[in-house]
């Protein structure tokens, strides 16, 4: 997954702790997305974003803040950690999907990280 | 209503034989792409397929086929030749130009293949 750096891997935390999961890509790729991925419900897309200034909620918001200074980097706040918050988030970047003809296949996932909050 | 569905959440195959995994998908966009993840035991997401909705023939990268049925909006991964390192989970994913999901992958819920020796 060359380009897109995803920290930190795994964390613990207790709840009511706050934290930031970072997410830096150097690729130039407009998009940049955070997914949660929990058993038996695959990745559900929490928050997103189109170009560095612009973000917007995805399925499940609920709990964590971005923002997009930066065209490279979509860090994701979690502001008060609660247990359903234990997860495996990833990061994704692209171009996007309106520059060919069809949606292409530039999708880079970072490596995931393993949160859990107790 | 759900995108995309894998009705599969677990299959077997017996190595060295064929597997074919099911995936439908629910778009109004002319405009979409198709993909297939795989997630191993150590987590991260590989790239194997990719079909545009445009795209006249099947995708095949490798062992990896990807039976497009437009009409029917399924996009089955088809895996040939099975190995013990296929065992994983696998996951189909969209991508709408224009659709509502904002250029986002939506992806199902997962199926996990499993490698008999």
């Amino acid at each position: 997954n060359a380009g897109v750096t995803q920290t930190p891997k795994f964390q613990v935390l207790k709840t009511g702790q706050s934290m930031t999961l970072q997410c830096a890509q150097d690729m130039n790729h407009e998009y940049m997305s955070w997914y949660r991925q929990d058993p038996g419900m695959g990745l559900r897309l929490i928050h997103y974003s189109v170009g560095a200034g612009i973000t917007d909620q995805g399925e499940v918001p609920n709990g964590y803040n971005v923002s997009r200074s930066t065209t490279e980097d979509f860090p994701l706040r979690l502001l008060s950690a609660a247990p359903s918050q234990t997860s495996v988030y990833f990061c994704a970047s692209s171009y996007s999907p309106r520059t060919s003809s069809t949606p292409g296949n530039t999708i880079y996932f970072g490596e995931g990280s393993w949160l859990t909050v107790v | 209503a759900q995108k995309i569905t894998q009705t599969q959440p677990g299959m077997f195959v017996q190595e060295k034989e064929a597997v074919t995994l099911d995936c439908t998908y629910d778009t109004s966009d002319p405009s979409y792409g198709l993909f297939w993840y795989k997630q191993p035991s150590s987590g991260e997401m590989i790239f194997l397929i990719y079909q545009g909705s445009y795209d006249q023939q099947n995708a095949t990268e490798g062992r990896y086929s990807l039976n497009f049925q437009k009409a029917r909006k399924s996009a089955n991964l088809v895996i040939s030749a099975s190995q013990l390192g296929d065992s994983a989970m696998y996951f189909c994913a969209m991508r709408e130009a224009y659709g509502g999901s904002q250029g986002n992958l939506i992806f199902g819920k997962g199926t996990k293949l499993s490698v008999k020796p």
